[in-house]
């Protein structure tokens, strides 16, 4: 059984751009919820999946996407890049709704 | 709003002192809570949650729902307990948490 995982570890991007950030799940875990830890902050929920669908939004705008595939792995789209992106996002997954095991996460800085 | 508040951004004590990191919420529901920890160069892993009543690596938190508190204790500390702690709400148990923006605990020898 191996834990989550992450890709890239770290990314630098310019204002306006796209970015997609990936994690694969611990095996049989069916939900993935993704959050943004910013710098000297707490981790900031920005939205779950679960069996593919999205399931609960955090107050971010629609510029940050995601998807869930069969297979349990997902990604964070994000669109029209700004500075404030700029933060460590991190990947959970679980099976049931306590118990989440997250991965290491992608620091992503935005130029 | 849901929210969660951990007051000390640092805190430092000796080896084998007790140690209390503090923990405040605001719900208006039943919580679920949990203490997360995150050891130098490692991941966020879970450390305890209140639903459990465990004591993990000596640590206990004890939810005061009159207080809306759920304080993470440990008698006596030792230096491997260096690490920072967040403490967590589950929101209407849906999995999605709320986190305080963490306290740092340093153990000196």
């Amino acid at each position: 059984e191996t834990g989550v995982t992450q890709s890239p570890t770290h990314l630098i991007k310019t204002r306006g751009q796209q970015v997609t950030l990936r994690c694969s799940s611990q095996s049989g875990h069916n939900t993935v919820s993704w959050y943004q830890q910013a710098l000297g902050q707490g981790p900031q929920f920005i939205f779950q999946y679960y069996r593919e669908e999205e399931n609960g939004r955090g107050n971010f705008p629609p510029r940050f996407s995601g998807l869930q595939f069969p297979n349990y792995s997902s990604e964070l789209n994000v669109n029209a890049l700004e500075l404030d992106d700029s933060a460590l996002y991190l990947c959970a997954s679980s099976l049931t709704q306590s118990g989440q095991f997250f991965g290491p996460g992608t620091r992503l800085t935005v130029l | 709003a849901q929210r969660v508040t951990q007051p000390e951004k640092l805190l430092s004590v000796f080896k084998g002192a007790p140690v209390e990191l503090k923990c405040n919420y605001s719900y208006s529901g039943s919580p679920e809570l949990f203490w997360y920890v995150q050891y130098s160069r490692q991941r966020l892993q879970l450390l305890l949650r209140h639903i459990s009543r465990e004591s993990i690596k000596g640590f206990t938190a004890d939810l005061n729902k009159g207080e809306t508190s759920f304080h993470l204790k440990k008698p006596f500390a030792q230096e491997e307990d260096s690490a920072m702690y967040y403490c967590a709400l589950d929101e209407s148990n849906t999995g999605k948490l709320i986190f305080g923006q963490g306290t740092t605990l340093q153990v000196k020898p």
